[in-house]
């Protein structure tokens, strides 16, 4: 069982938006700014989309976006297109683990 | 551009060992910590170790704590990690990663496939 709590699958048609869910608790997501996204498309190496919360790397679309509440964290992806069928997946630094953990990743089907 | 490229996977019998090793370009090794990542295949990602940019400081995930050994040679710009007494549960594919701030891995290698099986 992963440290972090993530939707087996989300989906959704082109151009609509949707939203993807990573619950942790009051020792990593709620207490810490330091959520990051990665999405992973099939056959390749996780590529980093989203970190601290809602900041976007250098060349990742405006599409993509990140918030928290609470023990809580999202990923939002506006605008959906095809290439956004991937795996993603939630990270956090943890206090009760030793360094980062990570949810069990969420697939994203593009209708 | 910035690249990271593993090697040393394969198929190893339980108990044995076996060294990854990780070489680095495109951007200044001897700055940067460094981690290793495994994912078994078609799974959630776990993070395994980090080394400091100095290689003064290491830390491991509890699962590995004991059997494996990061370390780093920052005149090679390579990163390795020893992986001893290995065990049916440690199968995956092994990246090594680029550390920003021990919050976040902003570069990943392609990945090496360990399997551990007699």
């Amino acid at each position: 069982q992963s440290a972090l709590t993530q939707p087996p699958s989300v989906s959704g048609a082109p151009g609509q938006s949707v939203t993807i869910l990573c619950t942790g608790t009051s020792s990593d997501i709620g207490y810490y700014d330091r959520v990051s996204w990665y999405q992973q498309s099939p056959g390749a190496a996780p590529k980093l989309i989203i970190h601290e919360v809602t900041s976007r790397p250098s060349g990742v679309p405006d599409r993509f976006s990140g918030s928290k509440s609470g023990n809580t964290a999202s990923l939002t992806i506006s605008g959906l297109r095809a290439e956004d069928e991937a795996d993603y997946f939630c990270s956090s630094y943890s206090s009760e683990s030793t360094f980062i953990i990570f949810g069990g990743g969420t697939t994203l089907t593009v209708l | 551009q910035v690249q990271l490229v593993e090697s040393g996977g394969g198929v190893v019998q339980p108990g044995r060992s076996l060294r990854l090793s990780c070489a680095v370009s495109g951007f200044p090794f001897s700055r940067y910590g460094m981690h290793w990542v495994r994912q078994v295949p078609d799974k959630g990602l776990e993070w395994v170790a980090v080394i400091y940019w100095d290689g003064s400081r290491e830390f491991y995930a509890d699962s590995v704590k004991g059997r494996f050994i990061i370390s780093r040679d920052n005149s090679n710009n390579t990163v390795y990690l020893q992986m001893n007494s290995l065990r049916a549960e440690d199968t995956a594919i092994y990246y090594c990663v680029r550390d920003r701030f021990l919050q976040f891995f902003d570069y990943w290698g392609q990945g090496t496939l360990v399997t551990v099986s007699s």
